[in-house]
Parts: structure tokens; C-alpha cells; sequence
């Protein structure tokens, strides 16, 4: 089955407005990690923001923020005044457990293309 | 700042030789991964390393695979015989390793194999 789900078509976004990237999980576990990893054309992976399962408050890093609504599993990112640099794939990934020697689970990405 | 570095960026080999890639750790970093991102997919976990040893491994890392610390500081995959679809880019990742806390896994920026 499926850990993570990104299902979102590719996306173009006008320079300056706001994206949101859609991702939902599975697990069984009360403990687990969300990850969103930016991969330019470039080819490498860049962090970008973490949410905690037991975190009180979405995350923000940024023009980067985590909508986390964990009764649906969902963790979307949204990017705010988006730039021409933000043109990329988008992974999110999950790490069950707290941390330290656990694996994370990739979803299979959304391609995000901001035109001027 | 940091970083995870690899090398070499890109690896042409043929059908069957042996291939090692490298990998240089966040120097105070205690976890060790190695993922692999088939072309246009997700990216996919191979094995985990801790303290000298295996951690967890995947189905995908079989007896082909094998991972090594040779000294302080780099982490190596070997790939004994390689085969047509072990083409991919290889991400080398390591991570803090404290449990409870955040634990975000950096990752290098690949080497992509391609194996004629």
C-alpha cells in the first residue's frame, strides 16, 4: 500500500501568487515525520520543511508552510509569492517512528513550473 | 554551511563490472542512508548505517549491494555486477540521529549510474 500520496497533475503557477502541493499519508503509527524535499531540474534533493506528528502548529519555514490535518492525513505545503526558482518537483516523504535509523517513504512528486 | 557531498556526479559503466560510489557524510552525523530514483520516479529507500552495520536494508538492496565505512569520513555503495536497470541516480543521506527530535535527513546531490 501506498505511504504517500501525491496525485496532483503538473502545475503552473503565475510568478508572484500561491501554490499549494497536495499530500496525504498512511500509517498506523502515532509517531511519524513529514518531509517536503524541493528536486530542481539539477537533479539534487533539498529540504525544505519538517512536520512532527505531535507538533501543536503547522510548520513554517519561510515563504514555506505546512497545512498539517492530521484527522484526514494530510500534510499539503503551500509556497507563498512564488518565484521562477521554485520551478521543480515537489517530494514528500514520511518517516514512522521518532527518528534516528528510520527510512523515509517518497511520494512520487509534483511537478510545479511558475511562469512569469 | 554542511553539506553531503558525492562522487563522482555521473558513472557510465558496463553491464556486469563493479561500481562504487561515494559519499561524504555531514561530519557530525551519525546515520547513513543510500536511496536511488529510477528516471521520472520516486525516489525509493536501499539501506540504512549505523555504528559500523546495517541497520535496515530494502527489498531492492539484495546480494549485489553492499555498503562500507572505510575510514572516518566516507560511506560507500558497491554494486558488485551491475545490471541494465540499476541505472538510476543514487542519493547518499545522513541524519543527526536523535530520536524525538526532527532528525532530517540531508541528502547529497546524486550520482546519476548509467550502465550500458
Amino acid at each position: 500500500a501506498q505511504k504517500i500520496t501525491q496525485t496532483q497533475p503538473g502545475m503552473f503557477v503565475q510568478e508572484k501568487e500561491a501554490v499549494t502541493l497536495d499530500c496525504t499519508y498512511d500509517t498506523s503509527d502515532p509517531s511519524y515525520g513529514l518531509f517536503w524535499y524541493k528536486q530542481p531540474s539539477s537533479g539534487e534533493m533539498i529540504f525544505l520543511i519538517y512536520q512532527g506528528s505531535y507538533d501543536q502548529q503547522n510548520a513554517t519555514e519561510g515563504r514555506y508552510s505546512l497545512n498539517f490535518q492530521k484527522a484526514r492525513k494530510s500534510a499539503n505545503l503551500v509556497i507563498s509569492a512564488s518565484q521562477l526558482g521554485d520551478s521543480a518537483m515537489y517530494f514528500c516523504a514520511m518517516r514512522e517512528g521518532r527518528g534516528g535509523n528510520n527510512r523515509l517513504a517518497f511520494g512520487k512528486g509534483n511537478q510545479v513550473v511558475v511562469i512569469p | 554551511e554542511p553539506e553531503v557531498t558525492q562522487t563522482p556526479s555521473h558513472q557510465v559503466t558496463q553491464m556486469g563490472q563493479e561500481v562504487i560510489l561515494r559519499c561524504v557524510p555531514i561530519s557530525n552525523h551519525l546515520y547513513f542512508y543510500w536511496y536511488r530514483q529510477i528516471l521520472g520516479q520516486k525516489v525509493e529507500f536501499l539501506v540504512s548505517f549505523y555504528n559500523n552495520e546495517i541497520s535496515e536494508k530494502s527489498e531492492i538492496f539484495d546480494d549485489q549491494f553492499s555498503v562500507e565505512r572505510p575510514d572516518g569520513s566516507n560511506f560507500t555503495l558497491k554494486i558488485r555486477s551491475t545490471k541494465l536497470e540499476d541505472s538510476a541516480m543514487y542519493f547518499c543521506a545522513s541524519s543527526e540521529g536523535m530520536a524525538g527530535r526532527t532528525d532530517t535527513q540531508y541528502f547529497g546531490p546524486g550520482t546519476r549510474l548509467t550502465v550500458l
